[in-house]
């Protein structure tokens, strides 16, 4: 079955980066693209970027853009994303989610998801 | 890109039928045929119940059923069942620039 386990999170100072992995296992990880999405504690989700199977094309929330970077190795089933300048009101609970339809045929639909990993931005 | 709108809260009784609106502009929601429709119960991932504005997954129950009108699409959960308590969210494409936004979110209470 399809599997997506998040690691990285943690508390880090305003300012400072972090690097999330989302691991992949249970389908052809090259063949989908993958999302990021946030949800601030007690708040709705916020989609923040996503990448094409192969890398190629990556897009990202206004939000982040200029600070955060998704990428993609095919070859270790892993999907990341690299957050620098971090602020507080980056603090959330990041999921890593599959495209639902291969191709990115039906953006944004996406399924399944991992669990999350939580990132706290605080001093 | 603002967030799209959601109403806050929605309630129905077991058995009832029950519709979630989603509005957004011309530029999301009114432009492309690419609404989904996530449900998340408390402390879990969202979960898909649907995409491309009506379509469902394999596995999701056929009481959820997705409709666009306009800048408004909506959600509705008929034969309302206690499971069904749970936050719903709505994601429309919004083109290249800006990929996907959000709504704020619905609280389905059943009563």
């Amino acid at each position: 079955q399809v599997q997506l386990v998040e690691s990285g999170g943690g508390v880090v100072q305003p300012g400072r980066s972090l690097r999330l992995s989302c691991a992949a296992s249970g389908f052809t990880f090259s063949s989908y693209g993958m999302h990021w999405v946030r949800q601030a504690p007690g708040k709705g989700l916020e989609w923040v970027a996503v990448i094409s199977y192969d890398g190629s094309n990556k897009y990202y929330a206004d939000s982040v853009k200029g600070r955060f970077t998704i990428s993609r190795d095919n070859s270790k089933n892993t999907l990341y994303l690299q957050m620098n300048s971090l602020r507080a009101e980056d603090t959330a609970v990041y999921y890593c989610a599959k495209e639902y339809c291969s191709g990115g045929s039906c953006p944004p639909a996406a399924d399944p998801w991992g669990q999350g990993t939580l990132v706290t931005v605080s001093s | 890109q603002s967030a799209l709108t959601q109403p806050a809260s929605v309630s129905g009784s077991p058995g009832q039928s029950i519709t979630i609106s989603c509005t957004g502009t011309s530029s999301d929601v009114g432009s492309y045929n690419l609404v989904s429709w996530y449900q998340q119960h408390p402390g879990k991932a969202p979960k898909l119940m649907i995409y491309e504005v009506s379509k469902r997954p394999s596995g999701v129950s056929n009481r959820f059923s997705g409709s666009k009108s306009g800048n408004t699409a909506s959600l509705t959960i008929s034969g309302l069942q206690a499971e069904d308590e749970a936050d719903y969210y709505c994601c429309s494409y919004a083109g290249s620039s800006t990929f996907g936004v959000f709504g704020g979110g619905t609280k389905l209470t059943v009563l």
